[in-house]
């Protein structure tokens, strides 16, 4: 199957300060690609979901000035948390999908935690 | 609104016995559904989806799904559970076509040896 990956996988800042986590599909474009945050023991919650060249779209109750998200290739997308605080810390997982394609392709995800 | 509910949350099985998901969905139209997998320290891997078709749809490593439209339903079926099967199982759905993906809540499965 088609490879993501995600780097940092595993973060650790300060609050107030900003961290950016990028997601990158290896052997495909990715025209779409989707952000989600999984609480522990918990299910995916979607966050984002963005386009390659367009402005993400957020689900109800995500603050798009704090996730910033950008996707400005084919094979890369980049999520920003800004002023993070230590109600940010979670597991921030990212997919991709092809432009034919109904199936997302996972990456490993990223822990991030805010002290 | 669309969900998915998994009604099992935590499932405890030996060796060699047989596994059974469940999964429900509320959605009136056409639907894509998707079991996935997530073993310990990993991400998470498909193991089948049904787009159309033959309702019963056969998987990786042993497991199948069945859709039975008149119940909004998706169960995870395998015959005999082994200890690496020990894992977290996902069912997500979407509305057909390229929509995004709305997951249960998982179904934390351990398989004692």
């Amino acid at each position: 199957g088609a490879v993501v990956s995600q780097h940092p996988s595993w973060v650790i800042c300060k609050s107030g300060t900003s961290v950016k986590i990028e997601c990158r599909s290896l052997d495909f474009q990715a025209t779409t690609m989707f952000w989600y945050r999984q609480f522990p023991k918990q299910s995916l919650m979607l966050m984002a979901t963005s386009n390659e060249g367009s402005k993400a779209t957020y689900e109800q109750g995500v603050e798009k000035d704090k996730f910033l998200i950008n996707h400005a290739s084919l094979t890369l997308s980049t999520l920003t948390v800004t002023s993070a605080h230590p109600e940010d810390s979670s597991f921030y997982i990212c997919s991709g999908r092809g432009r034919t394609d109904y199936e997302q392709y996972f990456g490993p995800g990223t822990r991030l935690t805010v002290t | 609104a669309q969900s998915v509910s998994q009604h099992n949350h935590h499932v405890i099985l030996s060796e060699a016995a047989s596994l059974e998901l469940g999964c429900n969905y509320s959605y009136g139209g056409t639907v894509n559904l998707f079991w996935y997998v997530q073993y310990p320290g990993q991400h998470l891997q498909l193991l089948l989806k049904y787009f159309s078709g033959d309702p019963l749809v056969k998987g990786i490593k042993g497991f199948e799904a069945e859709f039975i439209k008149s119940k909004f339903s998706f169960n995870l079926r395998k015959p005999s559970v082994q200890w690496s099967d020990t894992a977290e199982y996902f069912c997500a759905v979407n509305s057909g076509g390229y929509n995004k993906l709305i997951f249960g809540a998982g179904t934390r499965l351990a398989v004692h040896p």
